[in-house]
């Protein structure tokens, strides 16, 4: 079983439409969550840290559930400027930190 | 401005010859590290810093060495490039704390090994 696990898709959504990742990870001994953004062939940029109590930030809701080691991102009204490539990210503890493969996200207009 | 400069953005180089990759932060972060970025499989850690003098392996360190001499500059050598290692490389860095807080990327280098 991989580290840290997500859908690859393409998620192909309408403008305007709600639309939620999940990513599973496997070690319970894991302390600390975020959700990165990539665009094509850029750096990853911190999108939100993931916190056991859920975060809102904007259009976007980061959850945390460690009992069934999963995070999940839920972006609503999405916008064009939402296509990109969305990174699970976990800290494993030690300073070792594992990333998802990745789960692509077009807005079409 | 706070950020991490990696240079080249990008390389083409032979099978065999020497080369290094170079880091530079700014934010007097203690934890540093590499990646290498390939399709369908993600980012993967080769190499982190947790401070000066100290460097540990991660996934994929083969073929790759770190050393972390000042505080800001972490490097990436490949003694004897190979075409597998033609990959996006990430270097990035973070104040470290209790854990790893928000990691901070360059640009990425675009390395293709002949």
């Amino acid at each position: 079983r991989k580290e840290v696990e997500q859908d690859p898709g393409p998620f192909n959504v309408p403008e305007g439409a709600t639309v939620a990742f999940n990513c599973t990870y496997s070690n319970s001994a894991s302390q600390s969550f975020f959700w990165y953004r990539q665009d094509c062939r850029k750096e990853p940029k911190l999108l939100m840290s993931v916190y056991s109590s859920g975060n809102e930030d904007g259009r976007f809701t980061a959850q945390l559930n460690r009992a069934s080691q999963y995070i999940s991102l839920l972006i609503r009204d999405s916008k064009l400027s939402d296509s990109a490539t969305y990174l699970c990210v976990v800290d494993g503890g030690y300073q070792k930190v594992t990333f998802g493969t990745g789960t692509k996200l077009q807005v079409i207009p | 401005e706070a950020q991490v400069t990696q240079n080249p953005r990008y390389l083409i180089t032979v099978t065999g010859k020497k080369l290094t990759v170079t880091c530079s932060q700014n934010m007097n972060h203690e934890y540093m590290s590499w990646y290498r970025q390939d399709p369908g499989l993600g980012l993967r850690q080769i190499y982190y810093s947790m401070n000066v003098e100290v460097t540990d392996k991660g996934d994929v360190p083969e073929g790759y060495k770190v050393s972390r001499k000042e505080k800001r500059n972490f490097p990436l050598i490949l003694e004897s490039p190979s075409p597998n290692q033609t990959s996006l490389y990430f270097c990035a860095s973070s104040s470290s704390g209790t854990g790893v807080e928000k990691l901070f990327f360059g640009s990425g280098t675009q390395l293709s090994v002949l």
